[in-house]
């Protein structure tokens, strides 16, 4: 079976902080994905990555960064975490033939 | 700028009653998917659709893709309980998916 894990399945941190979620798929999958879900939003995509080092914005990539030094991890960076920030964040990896598997996901809650 | 709607948003239905949930989506793709997800839960995958015409059937759950009415539909035969949770049906538009808004199914006793 595939597995994505995350780091951490609930975070709070405080304003202004700078947020590390790690992300780590043990099937050799080129394409990594961070995604948020909000209420009444659904899943919306953050960053995606094609290979190590390479990375696409997706739709809402304000507010973050990402890192991919290896192909197993994937890294999703708040630089300076804000309120707004407040959400779950879902990570996913993508098989071959197209099949998005996702981590657990991580509750963050900006305070 | 791919679109993807779910339809109904709320379903709220009876144990033993059948029902569809619908997914539109704007633009051309051969590929679609259903997840399913609950409270507090990441997403599971439900099932892969991957041309026009298919269909796939998990238990009581059937999911069509009608790709030149951009549509795919997800029906549940005789709900239980069990079936509770919300779903997600995504459309593939080059190795990154857009997910409809999600349909949150309750099934009552």
């Amino acid at each position: 079976d595939v597995k994505v894990t995350q780091s951490s399945r609930y975070l709070v941190k405080r304003t202004g902080e700078k947020v590390f979620l790690e992300c780590v798929q043990d099937m050799d999958h080129e394409n990594m994905f961070w995604y948020r879900q909000d209420p009444g939003l659904g899943l919306r995509l953050i960053y995606f990555s094609y290979d190590v080092k390479m990375k696409e914005k997706g739709d809402i990539p304000e507010g973050y960064s990402v890192s991919r030094e290896k192909k197993e991890r994937f890294s999703l960076i708040l630089e300076s975490a804000s309120t707004n920030q407040t959400s779950m964040y879902l990570c996913a990896s993508l098989s071959d033939p197209y099949e998005q598997y996702f981590g657990p996901g991580t509750r963050l809650t900006v305070t | 700028e791919l679109k993807v709607e779910q339809n109904p948003l709320f379903l709220s239905m009876q144990e033993g009653k059948n029902y569809t949930i619908y997914c539109n989506y704007s633009t051309t793709s051969d590929r679609l998917y259903w997840y399913r997800q609950d409270p507090g839960k990441s997403l599971e995958s439900l099932f892969v659709l991957l041309s026009n015409g298919a269909v796939k059937q998990e238990g009581r759950l059937m999911a069509s893709l009608d790709t030149k009415a951009r549509l795919s539909t997800l029906h549940i035969t005789a709900a239980v309980h069990d079936l509770s949770a919300t779903y997600f049906c995504a459309v593939d538009s080059g190795s990154r998916l857009t997910f409809g808004e999600g349909t949150q199914l309750t099934v009552n006793p």
